[in-house]
């Protein structure tokens, strides 16, 4: 069965700091990878998504993900970190012959100001 | 461009109640996902509608029922509540591609249910 593993439940970081959240799952064939982020108080929304080409894709605000095939792979990262971009962020994963997602359990970023 | 919405945005329901809860999709949209996320969780999928049919269905017993309208609308019904389901309830729309895939799911801000 499909899963995703989001390592970092929780992460405190200063502002400016970098950021880098891990996300792996488990499937054999072709995917496609997203990120999620969800603001308090606010919806899911789409940051970034990967589908084919380019494994280093970039997103709103900055933010950008790298897929590595060989390692299951999609992180998230960002080189300098705002006080807005607390929130929670989901990696997810949809297989190409599937119809759902499958979300990792969340990483909740906290950034000081 | 409207995106997805959902009502009602807060319902709390006993044990044993029914409850339906609604979703407009995307303007362009015409499939539908459900997803309940509880509280410290990723959403976890329950079913996804396409052309008026349930065409994928996640680990929920069948008193989780749904139905998809000609306007790609959507319901999700929940029969003989139960305590665990209380949490948000997500619906995501999208646009159907080839075979069984989708396009981008957007989401909607989510049903909070309590069941007391």
């Amino acid at each position: 069965a499909q899963s995703v593993s989001q390592h970092n439940h929780h992460v405190i970081l200063s502002e400016a700091a970098s950021l880098e959240l891990g996300c792996n799952y488990s499937y054999g064939g072709t995917v496609n990878l997203f990120w999620y982020v969800q603001y308090p108080g606010q919806h899911l929304q789409l940051l970034l998504k990967y589908f084919s080409g380019d494994p280093l894709v970039k997103g709103i605000k900055g933010f950008e993900a790298e897929f590595i095939k060989s390692k299951f792979s999609f992180n998230l990262r960002k080189p300098s970190v705002q006080w807005s971009d607390t929130a929670e962020y989901f990696c997810a994963v949809n297989a190409r012959s599937s119809y759902k997602l499958i979300f990792g359990s969340g990483t909740r970023l906290l950034v000081r100001p | 461009e409207t995106g997805v919405t959902q009502s009602p945005t807060h319902l709390i329901k006993t044990r044993g109640q029914q409850v339906t809860l609604r979703c407009s999709s995307q303007s362009g949209h015409n499939t539908v996902s459900w997803y309940q996320q509880a509280l410290g969780q990723g959403p976890q999928f329950i079913f996804q509608y396409y052309r008026e049919e349930e065409n994928g269905r996640g680990n929920f017993p069948p008193r989780f029922s749904g139905l998809q309208f000609p306007n790609y609308s959507s319901e999700l019904n929940v029969n003989a509540l139960e305590l665990d389901d209380s949490a948000l309830y997500l619906c995501a729309s999208s646009v159907r591609l080839a075979g069984l895939r989708t396009d981008t799911q957007y989401f909607g801000p989510g049903t909070r249910l309590t069941v007391l």
